[in-house]
């Protein structure tokens, strides 16, 4: 059974810093990992795709990396603004392209 | 254009009540899905259909059924409500189940039974 861990849990940053959300999984039998954020009330939004084969993702100031063998992933991000500022989950994808969800990391950027 | 539609988005009933969700999308998918969000935010998947024939049932009370009509559509009904049963219910969709194709979620439909 799929387990997906994010760390951390909250965080808070200035604006303008870069961070690093981090995702670990047990299962490293994935075919694609992908990231999303949520904000309140609202839905997901898809913000990367990494396949099984791809080592890292690029989309504007967001990077994601995928380390299958090790079963982790990150999700860089260059320059924070208060607009970045939601729930970030990540979700590795099993069969049937079932995707099992982190307990999510809530980003907090402040001016 | 809304690419995956939920109706409604808020709804309030009556413990032992039935009630649906609708879930529509416009992205011509094969695949659509349903995933519960429960209190504590955790996200889990309930049911995918592909081509309107279902190929995961994640071991959801038989009170819960997904009915796809057609393949842009996925509601789900459930039976006798219960107090536990009060979550945000997220519909999505992808193009199919193979490997490599990015899901799409709708706004959620929080469900409150009192």
């Amino acid at each position: 059974k799929q387990e997906v861990t994010q760390i951390p849990a909250a965080l808070s940053v200035p604006e303008g810093e870069n961070l690093v959300l981090n995702c670990s999984f047990t299962d490293s039998a994935i075919y694609n990992l992908q990231w999303f954020r949520q904000d309140p009330g609202k839905g997901l939004t898809s913000l990367l795709l990494i396949q099984s084969s791809q080592r890292e993702q690029t989309s504007g100031r967001l990077n994601a990396s995928l380390d299958k063998s090790s079963g982790r992933s990150t999700l860089y991000i260059a320059a924070s603004q208060p607009g970045d500022s939601a729930t970030y989950l990540c979700a590795p994808t099993g069969g049937g392209n079932k995707l099992t969800f982190g307990t999510g990391t809530q980003l907090k950027v402040e001016l | 254009d809304t690419a995956v539609s939920q109706t409604p988005k808020y709804l309030v009933t009556q413990m032992g009540n039935d009630k649906s969700i609708k879930c529509e999308q416009n992205l011509g998918h094969d695949t659509m899905y349903w995933y519960k969000q429960d209190s504590k935010k955790f996200l889990k998947i309930m049911f995918s259909y592909n081509n309107k024939e279902l190929i995961i049932n994640e071991t959801v009370p038989n009170r819960f059924s997904p009915k796809s009509p057609d393949k842009a559509h996925l509601n789900l009904h459930i039976n006798s409500l219960e107090l536990g049963d009060s979550a945000v219910y997220f519909c999505a969709s992808s193009q199919d189940v193979s490997v490599n194709t990015e899901a799409f979620f709708g706004q959620g439909t929080r469900l409150t039974v009192v």
